[in-house]
């Protein structure tokens, strides 16, 4: 049974340009979640994905947009990087009851010079 | 008041040593609390469920205080393999959004 996949693991872009990063929920999963979790701070909440509309969001801007697709996986787009964009971004999917645990992919760590 | 706030400094501790974390929230409805451990550049993972009655697992204890708003977390004998950033978690709302706290850091030292 697999968890939740990333891709990729690390990823270097440069002031202005654009990202996607993909996710993958753990099998039976239909709810997807998306953080930024800075160097030594806790995962921020962006924005969760359920029967591919978002849910819900944190305090990002437009910049930050998604995705979910059929299949219940799920794109993170970054428009016009930033610097402070640098961190670890985090995906985690659960199912689509309040009390259900969310399970965490591995991230990808984006990096903007 | 932050939603979930927790005191950011590492513990360095000696093998076996009880150590004790702390969270305060600030009040929203329906909310549930999660202790998450996080290794180094590694995804946070569930560690237990904290309930008002208490949750206890091995050596690990994780408390409500509703009336005071905070949580807590206890880890008794500590061993260098408990080493690693504990996270207090807070899922409130009807869509059970989820709020991090910052994240302590614990170094167990042999």
């Amino acid at each position: 049974d697999a968890g939740v996949t990333q891709s990729p693991t690390h990823l270097i872009k440069t002031r202005g340009q654009q990202v996607t990063l993909r996710c993958s929920p753990k099998s039976g999963h239909d709810t997807v979640s998306w953080y930024q979790q800075a160097l030594g701070q806790g995962p921020q909440f962006i924005f969760q994905y359920y029967e591919e509309e978002e849910r819900q969001r944190g305090n990002f801007p437009d910049r930050f947009s998604g995705h979910q697709f059929p299949n219940y996986s799920s794109e993170l787009n970054v428009n016009a990087l930033l610097l402070g964009d640098s961190a670890l971004y985090l995906c985690a999917s659960s199912l689509a009851v309040p009390t259900d645990t969310q399970y965490f992919g591995p991230g990808t760590r984006l990096t903007v010079l | 008041r932050k939603e979930v706030e927790q005191d950011p400094g590492p513990f360095n501790v000696p093998e076996g040593a009880t150590v004790a974390f702390n969270c305060t929230y600030s009040n929203s409805a329906s909310q549930s609390f999660f202790w998450y451990r996080q290794d180094c550049r590694k995804e946070p993972k569930l560690l237990m469920s904290v309930y008002s009655s208490g949750n206890e697992d091995g050596r690990f204890t994780a408390q409500l205080n509703r009336a005071s708003q905070y949580i807590s977390l206890l880890i008794r004998d500590s061993k260098l393999s408990d080493s690693a950033t504990y996270l207090c978690v807070r899922t409130s709302g009807g869509y059970q959004k989820v709020t991090f706290g910052i994240g302590r850091k614990l170094q167990v030292i042999p």
